[in-house]
């Protein structure tokens, strides 16, 4: 059973558009939540993370916007540009996994030029 | 500073063969941990160390041995090998809590 979804396995938007990636997750002690991105054949190199006690955090032409309560968060990138395509990992932890991280299955992004 | 590094890049291996995946980071991050990532999966824990001489498993750890003698290296070990280790591994290392910074992984084929 996956503690952290990615319902969409893939996603294409116009660039110059928003991207909006999901993640929704099922265990309430994450209280921690991170976004990654992937190209092909190097490793995961992390984008933003958020935290519990706030609900959105920025960083340039990302945004990430976390709902405690639908336990869901979100990444938003605006605007969207080619360079951003790539494989985007949801990631949670929290007090009870230690340093660990629990990752979703990733979503794809294709940016159209 | 090369931060994580892993060799090999790509391993074929026959069923029932035997090998280590290397990995080191120079950081002086204390945790360190190992990751297989398959289709639809994202990515697996299979073991993790949050100090030299302390190791501990993860989600996915049969068929996987690990030690930890120093801060900078985190071999990952496969005993007998087989199909089902097919994947691509990435070794990860942070400090507390922090995000982790990942190698570039190796490719393992197991035929």
């Amino acid at each position: 059973d996956q503690q952290v979804k990615q319902n969409s396995p893939s996603l294409s938007v116009q660039e110059g558009r928003i991207s909006i990636l999901n993640c929704d997750y099922t265990n309430s002690m994450f209280d921690y939540f991170l976004w990654y991105k992937k190209y092909p054949a190097e490793g995961p190199t992390f984008l933003i993370s958020i935290s519990s006690i706030k609900d959105k955090n920025e960083d340039g032409r990302f945004t990430v916007f976390l709902n405690k309560s639908a336990k869901h968060l979100s990444l938003h990138i605006v605007p969207s540009q080619p360079g951003d395509s790539a494989v985007y990992f949801c990631a949670a932890s929290g007090h009870n996994y230690g340093q660990n991280f629990v990752f979703g299955p990733g979503t794809r992004l294709s940016v159209l030029p | 500073n090369a931060g994580v590094t892993q060799t090999p890049k790509f391993q074929v291996l026959k069923t029932g063969q035997s090998m280590t995946l290397q990995c080191a980071q120079d950081m002086n991050h204390e945790y360190m941990s190992w990751y297989r990532q398959d289709p639809g999966m994202g990515l697996r824990l299979i073991h993790y160390s949050v100090g030299a001489g302390i190791t501990d498993q993860g989600e996915v750890p049969n068929g996987y041995n690990v030690s930890r003698s120093t801060t900078e290296d985190f071999p990952l070990r496969l005993l007998s090998a087989a199909p089902s280790q097919t994947s691509v591994y990435f070794c990860a290392s942070s400090w507390p809590g922090d995000e982790q910074f990942f190698g570039p992984g190796t490719r393992l084929t197991v035929l």
